[in-house]
Formats: C-alpha cells, structure tokens, sequence
C-alpha cells in the first residue's frame, strides 16, 4: 500500500514568490494534516481536515498561507507571497479519522526561500 | 495548553550502550503518548504508543512506560545499534482524537 505521498521534495524559491505543496493521502483516510517543522524543532500543526472540511486551522497564517482539499482527497498549501522566514519542512499526514490511533507521514517537502 | 518537554541532543553513545530519551508533558485529560522517529532523508514514522496509565509501548527493542504520576513518558533501549541513529519525538494526543503536540526531538547518534 502507498504511504502518504508529497511533493516536490524540495524547493527553492526568492522571496515575495508564491508556492505550492501538494500531498496525497493514504486511501480512505478521512483526515490528512499539514504540519510545519522548523530546524532543529518538532512538527508543529498549522490545518487539520476531516474530509474536505477544515476543522483545525487556528495555527495557519491565514495573511499568507492557504490550503484546500477538494473531494476529501488530495491537498494542496499555498504561501503566497513567501518570506525568507517560511523556510522549513512541510509535512503532510493522514489518519482513518474518529477510529484513528495512528497518523502516517509524508517525506515533507523542504522549502528554502532565498 | 498541551505540551511536550524532551530531553535536548544530540546524544552520543557507542554501540550496545543503554538509551534513555527522557519525555514528559503537560496535559489535561488523559491523553495518549507516542514516540516517534525520523531516520535521515525519511518522513516521520510512529515507533511506539500507550494510551492509558501504566501502559508500556514497545517495538524494535524499544520501551516507554506512561506514568502519569510524574507525567513521564521515557524511552528506553538495553543495547543500541548504529541503525538506531535518528531523530527521536515524544508526542502527545488528547484523549478521544488524534491531534499529536510534538516534543522538539532528540537526536541520537550510535556509533560503532
């Protein structure tokens, strides 16, 4: 069975540039997470879905970030326009939801903003 | 809040020597914990869980016991191995969901 899938790995952009992450979770997991992780710091959550609702997004900056997950499926963030401050490790993962007791992880993708 | 305190790295120990992260936690409720672990280039992976006082998680050697009279949750093994070499967290979930609060991670590094 696929894991959870993220891409690209990497990224390198200039600053004030808009970018994008996408992730796919693992099949018939109902929430899927998007997590940030700075160097040297453990992830830290900034948007949880229960399908295609956000439940959680208290922690997205929402001046800046956004994110959708249409059909309750695939999931995209966006940071728009980016700061060299947003350089990090954006982790995606997902879970069976109410009857979860584990949450799968991506690769996460590192953004380097220059 | 809920929030997690771990032990900083990185912790250096030679092969076969005896591991210990030290995790504990602020929480209300009775939450559940869990170590993770990140090899190099890889994405996170969940190493152990126990979900209620006095419970002990286990997998590959490792162990943690939930004790929540010191809210404590530190991870042990007997004798490390270099494939051991990784990044650590301690994390923490609210009972009745699964939302982890991540600890800021411990690295440890194995050698032979």
């Amino acid at each position: 069975e696929a894991g959870v899938v993220q891409s690209p790995r990497y990224k390198i952009i200039e600053k004030k540039q808009p970018v994008a992450f996408w992730c796919n979770p693992i099949s018939g997991h109902n929430t899927l997470y998007w997590y940030l992780q700075n160097l040297g710091q453990g992830p830290e959550l900034l948007i949880r879905y229960e399908n295609e609702e956000a439940v959680d997004d208290s922690q997205l900056p929402k001046d800046r970030f956004s994110a959708e997950r249409l059909k309750g499926v695939d999931s995209t963030l966006k940071i728009q326009p980016a700061e060299l401050g947003d350089s990090a490790v954006y982790l995606c993962a997902s879970s069976l939801g109410d009857s979860a007791t584990e949450a799968f992880f991506g690769q996460g993708t590192r953004l380097t903003v220059v | 809040g809920n929030s997690v305190t771990q032990m900083e790295g990185p912790v250096t120990l030679s092969e076969e020597a005896f591991l210990t992260i030290n995790c504990t936690y602020t929480a209300t409720g009775y939450p559940s914990l869990f170590w993770y672990v990140q090899y190099p280039g890889e994405g996170l992976q969940l190493l152990l869980k126990a979900t209620k006082a006095d419970d002990k998680g286990s997998n590959k050697g490792f162990e943690a016991t939930y004790r929540k009279e010191t809210t404590s949750f530190h991870l042990e093994k007997g004798s490390v191995q270099v494939s051991d070499s990784a990044v650590y967290f301690c994390a923490l979930s609210p009972g009745g969901s699964y939302i982890p609060t991540f600890g800021r991670g411990t690295s440890l590094i194995v050698h032979p």
